[in-house]
């Protein structure tokens, strides 16, 4: 079966400081990995994916077999990041995390 | 664009009523999934819908039902409404081949 676990369901950090927000999946099979973020009063919407080993606003996130996770990172975490952040994997459906929810602190 | 759209946006229901919520999807989607997320949880797959067939299903009773249209548009139908099917309903759309999904807004299904 296809999970992810995502083990802080509340994070806070100060403005400025580096953030990583964890997420850890099992899957015997080779995962497509997502993040996705929901910010106060909007929609679920698409933050990364995995294949594309890009960077959003200052995001990264590198797939680790090895340890099966797919951390969320940020170097300098800014106020608008607070949100709630969902890990997800996906086969033939998604499969989302609890969430966590990041707060900023200025 | 509008996106992907859902109808109502809060629905009150009595214990044991049937309820439908709608979804139009975005425009060049044919894929529909629907998700069940209960307050301080992630969202729970409950369906999808493609060429208008149930494709895949997750975990959730047979209570639980859809539709999807010529226009590839979507239903999600809930029979004997229980007080623990109050949650947030969400639609996503995604296009053929593509894994990338868009959601809507959702529709908040409280029952008393």
């Amino acid at each position: 079966a296809q999970r992810v676990t995502q083990p802080e369901k509340l994070l806070s950090v100060f403005k400025g400081a580096p953030v990583e927000l964890k997420c850890n999946y099992s899957y015997s099979g080779s995962p497509e990995l997502f993040w996705y973020v929901q910010y106060s009063r909007q929609r679920l919407q698409l933050l990364l994916r995995h294949i594309s080993r890009e960077s959003i606003k200052g995001f990264t996130a590198d797939l680790n077999k090895g340890e099966t996770s797919f951390h969320l990172k940020k170097p300098f975490a800014q106020e608008e990041d607070s949100a709630m952040y969902y890990c997800a994997n996906t086969g033939n459906q998604f499969y989302f995390g609890t969430g966590t929810s990041l707060t900023v602190i200025p | 664009d509008a996106g992907v759209t859902q109808s109502p946006t809060h629905l009150i229901k009595t214990r044991g009523q049937q309820v439908t919520l709608r979804c139009s999807p975005k425009s060049g989607h044919d894929t529909v999934s629907w998700y069940q997320q209960a307050l301080g949880q992630g969202p729970q797959f409950i369906f999808q819908y493609y060429e208008e067939e149930e494709r895949q299903r997750g975990n959730f009773p047979d209570r639980f039902s859809g539709h999807q249209f010529p226009n590839y548009s979507s239903e999600l139908n809930v029979n004997a409404l229980l007080l623990g099917d109050s949650a947030l309903y969400l639609c996503a759309s995604s296009a053929t081949g593509w894994t990338e999904a868009f959601f809507g807004q959702g529709t908040r299904l409280t029952v008393v």
